[in-house]
């Protein structure tokens, strides 16, 4: 049982479009929530997070929306570009040091 | 500055034979993990480590082995490899139990079981 839900699995958006990619999840213990960013041949790194007390988080072009009470998450991408095509995961954690990741969204932004 | 790293990074082996996955961390975090990635499965977590000598089971350990002997290095054990252990698996580090808790991940071992 996937304790992450994340949609779609695969996206395809032109450059400049605003790619949104959607997580769900149940267990309420949950406390704080990364998106991971990973290219071919790589290890996931960190993209941007936010805690359940927060309802919008914003770096540069990413933003993570979070609503508590529907328990989701999505992360938008503003102004797309070719070089953020890459393979997206969502994230949960609990008890500080147990994570637990989405299935991953591929994005491809083409030109 | 080396990070994290992973050896070998491709590996390919016959069914039942042991295989050990390498993890050397260079930050001295307290915290290491085991995860594989699969398609449609995205990172499930195999075992993870807080300290030197202190393992625990994650999502997916059976089948697996690890030891922390040393705070920097976290090697991950197939006894008997199976073809359903055909994956990528990425070790990462934390500090630990602090505000951020960021991941950092190695740059992954393929691991291609015939």
């Amino acid at each position: 049982q996937q304790q992450v839900k994340q949609s779609p699995q695969s996206l395809i958006v032109q450059k400049g479009g605003i790619p949104i990619i959607n997580c769900a999840y149940e267990n309420t213990a949950f406390d704080y929530f990364p998106w991971y960013q990973q290219f071919p041949g790589k290890g996931p790194a960190l993209l941007i997070a936010i805690r359940p007390d927060v309802s919008e988080k914003k770096e540069g072009r990413f933003t993570i929306s979070f609503n508590k009470s529907a328990k989701q998450f999505s992360l938008h991408i503003m102004d797309s570009q070719p070089g953020d095509s890459a393979t997206y995961f969502c994230a949960a954690r609990r008890n500080f040091n147990k994570f637990y990741f989405g299935s991953g969204t591929k994005l491809n932004v083409k030109p | 500055d080396a990070g994290i790293t992973q050896s070998p990074r491709y590996k390919i082996t016959e069914t039942g034979r042991q295989v050990t996955l390498m993890c050397h961390q260079t930050w001295s975090h307290s915290y290491m993990f085991w995860y594989r990635q699969d398609l449609g499965h995205g990172l499930r977590l195999i075992y993870y480590s807080a300290a030197a000598d202190i393992t625990d089971k994650g999502e997916v350990p059976d089948g697996y082995v690890v030891s922390r002997s040393k705070t920097e290095n976290f090697p991950l054990t197939l006894e008997s490899a199976t073809r359903s252990q055909t994956s990528v698996y990425f070790c990462a580090s934390s500090e630990g139990q602090g505000v951020s808790g960021e991941l950092f991940f190695g740059e992954g071992s393929r691991l291609t079981v015939l």
